[in-house]
């Protein structure tokens, strides 16, 4: 089945640095690329949806410049947490449409604190 | 972004009872649900599935109800086992937006041994 590879799987950054995360689709192609975040004990919030070759689409309430979210190939999406705080610590999420199956593919998530 | 609701209710079942889950979802155009379980520490799995089009559909031991009328899905697990332990959520899709997903709040499922 279609699977997504996302990394790290936790990270630990000082308060002002910038974070990468990956998300990888490792046996199709995913054009369209949906980051989430999640609070402790809270649902799934969508943040933006990543377009391979064009500009990510944000939600309202998302900071497009402190979330930078690239898709440069149609197997790869990223998001940069930039200038980080400690409030942006959470899980983060991506998920592309799955292929051979229902619904979408997620990564397994990033643990993001940030001290 | 959007979510429905901000309460993560608990459901706890004995281990070989029927679980049922349920969830209300927020826009009328929705056109495809989506029922998701979510272990600690890892991304949501895909559990099933549904178009608005139906209002029932059976996998293995899972069933989906949707009802439009009062935008109510359920989800109900047959012989609940303990790996059934994880939250589930529900999700809608529809055409507008880009066909995004947005999740509803969430139950954690507790199964008894």
């Amino acid at each position: 089945g279609a699977v997504v590879s996302q990394h790290p799987s936790w990270v630990i950054c000082k308060s002002g640095t910038s974070v990468k995360i990956e998300c990888r689709s490792l046996d199709f192609q995913a054009t369209t690329m949906f980051w989430y975040r999640q609070f402790p004990k809270q649902s799934l919030m969508l943040m933006a949806t990543s377009n391979e070759g064009s500009k990510a689409t944000y939600e309202q309430g998302v900071e497009k410049d402190k979330f930078l979210i690239n898709h440069a190939s149609l197997t790869l999406s990223t998001l940069t947490v930039t200038s980080a705080h400690p409030e942006d610590s959470s899980f983060y999420i991506c998920s592309a449409p799955a292929t051979g199956q229902g619904g979408y593919t997620f990564g397994s998530g990033t643990r993001l604190t940030v001290v | 972004g959007e979510s429905v609701g901000l309460h993560l209710p608990t459901l706890s079942v004995q281990e070989g009872d029927n679980s049922i889950i349920n969830c209300a979802y927020s826009n009328s155009a929705s056109d495809y649900f989506i029922w998701y379980k979510q272990e600690s520490g890892k991304g949501p799995q895909f559990i099933i599935d549904i178009r608005s089009n139906m209002d029932k559909r059976q996998g293995q031991r899972v069933t989906v109800l949707l009802n439009k009328t009062v935008k109510h899905l359920s989800l109900q697990i047959a012989a609940t086992q303990p790996g059934d332990s994880a939250v589930y959520f529900c999700a809608e899709n529809s055409g507008t937006g880009g066909f995004k997903t947005i999740f509803g709040a969430g139950t954690r499922l507790f199964v008894k041994a």
